[in-house]
C-alpha cells in the first residue's frame, strides 16, 4: 500500500506570504491529487498531476516523478486560503491513498 | 447545479441502529466511492464502484454495504451501527481520468 506523508502539519503564515506544502509518496503512481478542505468541511478538487506543473490563480502545483515528491505553492497568501490542504495518490485504479493533511492559517 | 448530493447532512444514531447514507451525482460519472475522515487520520475508503452492477472493497468495509443500480446513486448502508463507526462520511465520483473528483459535502454520523 502506497503511504503519503505531508509536511509540514500545521502552518501559519502572515498575508502576502508565500507558502509551500510538500507530499511525498512511497510507490509509484499514476496521478497526484490536491484538495482543499474549508472549516466548514466541503472538500474541494484543487489539482491532478501525472507529471510536470500546473497553475490556477494563485496556486502551483509541481510533482517529481522520480523523487516521489509533490509540491503545493500558494503565492500572496490570502486568510480566504485557510484550509485544510490534502494530498492524495491514485495507483493503477482510480482509488486513491489520501495523506493526512496540512492545516493551513493565514493571519491578516 | 451539476455535482455529487449527499444526505442526510446530520445523523445520531442509537448503537445496533440502522441507515442508508445517500449519494447522488448529475455528472454521468462511472466511478463513485465512499470515505470516512477521523481525526488524525487521513480520509480512508470504505467500497467503491466503478460503474452500475459492479462494486468492491476499499481499505475498511466492515460494518458497510454498498449497492450500484443506477450510474447515479450509491448509497452506503450501515448494518447495525457502532460508536467506532462515528465519522464524517463524505461520497465522491470521478468521470474520465484527468478530469479529478467531486466531493459530496459530507454527513456527519455520530452512534451513542
Amino acid at each position: 500500500k502506497n503511504e503519503v506523508e505531508q509536511s509540514p502539519q500545521n502552518l501559519t503564515a502572515q498575508e502576502g506570504e508565500f507558502i509551500t506544502i510538500n507530499c511525498s509518496y512511497s510507490v509509484g503512481i499514476s496521478a497526484l491529487h490536491w484538495l482543499q478542505q474549508h472549516p466548514g468541511g466541503g472538500i474541494v478538487s484543487l489539482f491532478m498531476l501525472s507529471s510536470g506543473k500546473k497553475k490556477h490563480g494563485r496556486l502551483i502545483a509541481t510533482i517529481n516523478i522520480q523523487e516521489k515528491h509533490s509540491s503545493l505553492h500558494i503565492t500572496a497568501s490570502h486568510p480566504r486560503d485557510s484550509a485544510v490542504y490534502i494530498c492524495a495518490v491514485q495507483g493503477g485504479s482510480e482509488k486513491l491513498v489520501f495523506g493526512k493533511g496540512t492545516k493551513l492559517t493565514v493571519n491578516p | 447545479n451539476a455535482g455529487v448530493t449527499q444526505t442526510p447532512k446530520f445523523q445520531v444514531l442509537k448503537t445496533g441502529q440502522s441507515m442508508t447514507l445517500q449519494c447522488a451525482q448529475d455528472m454521468n460519472h462511472e466511478y463513485m466511492s465512499w470515505y470516512r475522515q477521523d481525526p488524525g487520520m487521513g480520509l480512508r475508503l470504505i467500497h467503491y464502484s466503478v460503474g452500475a452492477g459492479i462494486t468492491d472493497q476499499g481499505e475498511v468495509p466492515n460494518g458497510y454495504n454498498v449497492s450500484r443500480s443506477t450510474t447515479e446513486d450509491f448509497p452506503l448502508r450501515l448494518l447495525s451501527a457502532a460508536p467506532s463507526q462515528t465519522s464524517v462520511y463524505f461520497c465522491a465520483s470521478s468521470g474520465d481520468l484527468g478530469l479529478g473528483y467531486t466531493f459530496g459535502s459530507g454527513t456527519r454520523l455520530t452512534v451513542v
